[in-house]
């Protein structure tokens, strides 16, 4: 079955720590996106991504960075930079940018 | 400045009447709309879309309307059903002399559908 999976489903942050936010797309799509929930708030963008090897950023971009090495992949990672770190981060991939965009499950990141 | 707005945070109808969600926008670049349904730790899932060409699309008990003029859009389910209960999100794509923007999150409203 074709899909996004993302990985962990929760994660935990000490302070000053960075960690990685897994994304990976079988759905063949060109663009991949990262955007963050907080309670009660709409989704933000932090960054896109239209092809491998390129990326943009988004919304609320500062305290993160992202890699595009692979179509596949697109890890998020949440660096010590971030001061507040604690959402709900979903990672998305579209065919083109701003198609109909498909979302995986999502990575619940607290800090310790 | 919210460019998408959800102004209900929550709605509550019985089951099977109708639901009615809201959404307005202020960008009149935006030319293209979705409503994506989500649950609880879960990831959004599309519901329905409308061009700004049109102003309704139907998809079974689903029905998305656009008024271009008042920069306004719904979503109707009939009959609405409890396992509709989600938080629904608007979202708006802002097309730039032929070129598609990112698309823009209103905040999400929370339908309860009680039995």
């Amino acid at each position: 079955d074709g899909g996004i999976t993302q990985s962990p489903k929760y994660l935990f942050r000490k302070e000053g720590q960075n960690v990685t936010l897994s994304c990976e797309q079988n759905l063949n799509h060109d663009a991949m996106y990262w955007y963050r929930q907080d309670p009660g708030q709409g989704l933000r963008l932090i960054y896109y991504s239209q092809i491998v090897n390129d990326f943009q950023k988004g919304d609320i971009a500062e305290g993160y960075s992202v890699s595009r090495e692979k179509k596949e992949s697109f890890p998020l990672t949440v660096t010590s930079a971030q001061k507040n770190p604690t959402a709900f981060y979903l990672c998305a991939s579209s065919i083109g940018q701003n198609e109909k965009l498909f979302f995986g499950s999502g990575t619940q990141l607290s800090v310790l | 400045d919210q460019q998408v707005k959800q102004n209900s945070p929550s709605l509550s109808v019985q089951e099977g009447r109708i639901s009615i969600l809201n959404c307005d926008y202020t960008n009149s670049m935006f030319d293209y709309f979705l409503w994506y349904k989500k649950y609880p730790a879960e990831g959004p899932t599309f519901l329905i879309s409308i061009s700004s060409i049109k102003d309704k699309n139907e998809d079974g008990r689903f029905t998305v309307f656009l008024n271009k003029s008042a920069k306004h859009l719904s979503l109707h389910i009939v009959p609405s059903q409890p396992g509709d209960s989600a938080v629904y999100f608007c979202a708006a794509s802002p097309n730039y002399g032929g070129s598609q923007g990112n698309l823009i999150f209103g905040k999400g409203t929370k339908l309860s559908v009680k039995p």
